[in-house]
Order: structure tokens, then sequence, then C-alpha cells
């Protein structure tokens, strides 16, 4: 049974910083996985979706990588600023007759001025 | 702006009542989905048409009732509901059953 884990829960970093959310999951017969960003209280914004025969997504100051055999993704945010700060969840699409898409709880992050 | 909206915003009912959420899609998708997202949970998929099929009902009860008339328009009627039923509930859409999503924004639900 697919399992996707996002730690950490929470974390807080000073503006400018150059920061990395961290995607798990334990079964690596995905067909992709996608990272979302969601506001307070708002839907969900599609930031990236990287496809289980590429290594990585590159979207302005964002970049995601994904590590099948290892089962972990990675979205790395370059120069921080407080808009950045949100809830970033990933989700990934498992491959096979069980095409569910299987989501994390998501890292609560805030960047601080 | 997603392309894909959702009315009303904000909800709140009674148990006894009976009311739908609408959502629309503007960008030519082919599947549409409803999510329930409650605190401290991963988003819980609810049904999932694919060209106006359902094809997916995950243990739903059944005071909810999904609709989807065509490709571009979906609702969920609610009634009866329950206090655990409050959450906000989320209408996306994909170009078929394997793409990316693509969320509205959402209808925060209250039940009283």
């Amino acid at each position: 049974k697919q399992e996707v884990t996002q730690i950490p829960a929470a974390l807080s970093v000073p503006e400018g910083e150059n920061l990395v959310l961290n995607c798990s999951f334990t079964d690596s017969a995905i067909y992709n996985l996608q990272w979302f960003r969601q506001d307070p209280g708002k839907g969900l914004t599609s930031l990236l979706l990287i496809q289980s025969s590429q290594r990585e997504q590159t979207s302005g100051r964002l970049n995601a990588s994904l590590d099948k055999s290892s089962g972990r993704s990675t979205l790395y945010i370059a120069a921080s600023q407080p808009g950045d700060s949100a809830t970033y969840l990933c989700a990934v699409h498992n491959a096979g007759n069980n095409r569910k898409l299987i989501w994390g709880l998501g890292t609560s992050l805030a960047v601080n001025p | 702006e997603t392309g894909v909206t959702q009315t009303p915003r904000h909800l709140v009912m009674g148990m006894t009542n009976k009311k739908s959420l609408k959502c629309e899609q503007h960008l030519g998708h082919n599947a549409m989905y409803w999510y329930k997202q409650s605190a401290k949970k991963p988003l819980e998929l609810m049904f999932v048409y694919n060209f106006k099929e359902q094809t997916e009902n995950n243990s739903v009860p059944s005071r909810f009732s999904p609709e989807c008339p065509n490709s571009s328009h979906l609702f969920l009627h609610l009634h009866t509901l329950q206090p655990e039923d409050s959450a906000l509930y989320l209408c996306a859409s994909s170009q078929d059953l394997l793409a990316g999503l693509y969320f509205g924004p959402g209808t925060r639900l209250t039940v009283t």
C-alpha cells in the first residue's frame, strides 16, 4: 500500500534562504508525482508535475526532483520570500491497476521578513 | 486564476437542510473530482467522473450525492449532513485520469 510522507510538518525560515522540502513514498511504481501549494483556507495550486521517466522539473525559483528508486522527491525553493509562506503538498500517482493519487499531509512553510 | 470555479465559497447548513455545491471547469478537461479536506488529514477523494461517467465512489455516505451533467460541470448534493462533515470541499479537474490536477478554491462547509 502506497504511503506518502512529508517531513518536516512545519518549517520556519528567514527571508532569502534557499530551502528544501521533502516527500517520500513507499512504492516506487509510480506514474507521476505532483507538488501543490495551498494558502490558508484556499484551494490547491499546482506547482510542478514530474513524470516517472523524468528526474526534475523547474519553474522559476522552484525545482522539483524525483528519485524513484529511493522513493523520494524534493522541492527546492531558491531565495525564499514571505509570499512563499503556504502549505506545500505532494501527491503520487500510482502505476499499475490501482492508479490512485496518494497524498502527503504537507509541509507548512513560514518565510519571515 | 485556476480555471476551476466553485460556488458557494462558504456554506453553513443545519443537519436537516438540503444544499448543493457547484463546480465548473473552463479548461476543456475530461475528468472531474470531489475531494474532502479536514484538518490534520490527507485529502480524501470522494468521487471521480471521466467523460461524465462516475468511475470512482470512495465509500462515501449516501448523504453526499454527486451529479455530472457534462464534462464541464460537477455538483455535490448534500442532505441530512452530520457535524463531522464540516470541512473544505475541493473540486478538481484533469485532462485525463493520469494527468495533473487543477483545483478550484473550495467550499468551506459548516454543519450545525
